[in-house]
């Protein structure tokens, strides 16, 4: 059973469209992140919701809009994709923002811009 | 701006070898540590976390921590070729309600057969 899961796991899509990634987590854990990893495997935070709540929000474009409905879900909508949006994207929970077990991570979307 | 420094490496070491990957944090509240693996094309993957200074033992593997040094290392012990793989070192950023995980940009070890 997938504890962090994420759909879909390849995205490939044209400049200018919009596309979403959808995160779902099983573990009971109260907080949702999205960080984005580079073509230099740099992991850096985007998002994060505690309990549904908004609670981190990094210099992200607003052409970024994270959503999250209940606990369990985090989902990631992106508007007039750009070729710097090519990246891959990672969902994550925790079971607080401060939480000390570390993060659980979900297995990626990798989205190419063309 | 809080930062987390790893050597990207390549870091190249013979099987059953010991492998040494080193992190450095800016922040000196810091008071949780991890450690993830990265195999090519998956998810990072929690191997270790550290919040006392002194060592830390899981079967091979061992972190290290002093916060005076503000330095983290990992050390892997009899290295195997399925060892082989990023590590990112990540540090929790925590105040008020809000924390996150900061990620170095990660040492990529090869062990070699």
């Amino acid at each position: 059973d997938t504890a962090v899961s994420q759909t879909p796991k390849y995205l490939v899509t044209q400049m200018g469209n919009d596309k979403s990634i959808k995160c779902e987590q099983n573990l009971g854990h109260d907080t949702m992140y999205w960080y984005k990893q580079d073509s230099k495997k740099f992991l850096k935070i985007m998002f994060s919701y505690n309990n549904k709540e908004l609670i981190i929000n990094e210099t992200v474009p607003n052409r970024f809009s994270p959503k999250s409905p209940d606990k369990a879900h985090l989902n990631l909508h992106i508007n007039s994709l750009e070729l710097g949006d090519s990246a891959v994207y990672f969902c994550a929970s925790s079971q607080g923002p401060g939480h000390n077990y570390g993060y659980t991570f979900g297995s990626g979307t990798r989205l190419t811009v063309v | 701006q809080k930062e987390v420094e790893q050597n990207s490496g390549p870091l190249s070491v013979p099987e059953g070898a010991i492998a040494s990957l080193n992190c450095t944090y800016s922040d000196r509240g810091s008071q949780s540590f991890f450690w993830y693996r990265q195999y090519s094309g998956k998810s990072p993957e929690l191997i270790m976390s550290i919040y006392s200074n002194g060592d830390k033992e899981d079967g091979r593997f061992t972190a290290q921590l002093n916060k005076a040094s503000q330095y983290v290392s990992l050390l892997i012990r009899d290295s195997q070729p399925s060892d082989s793989a990023t590590y990112l070192c990540a540090v929790l950023n925590y105040g008020g309600s809000q924390g996150n995980l900061i990620f170095g940009k990660g040492t990529k070890l090869s062990v070699k057969p």
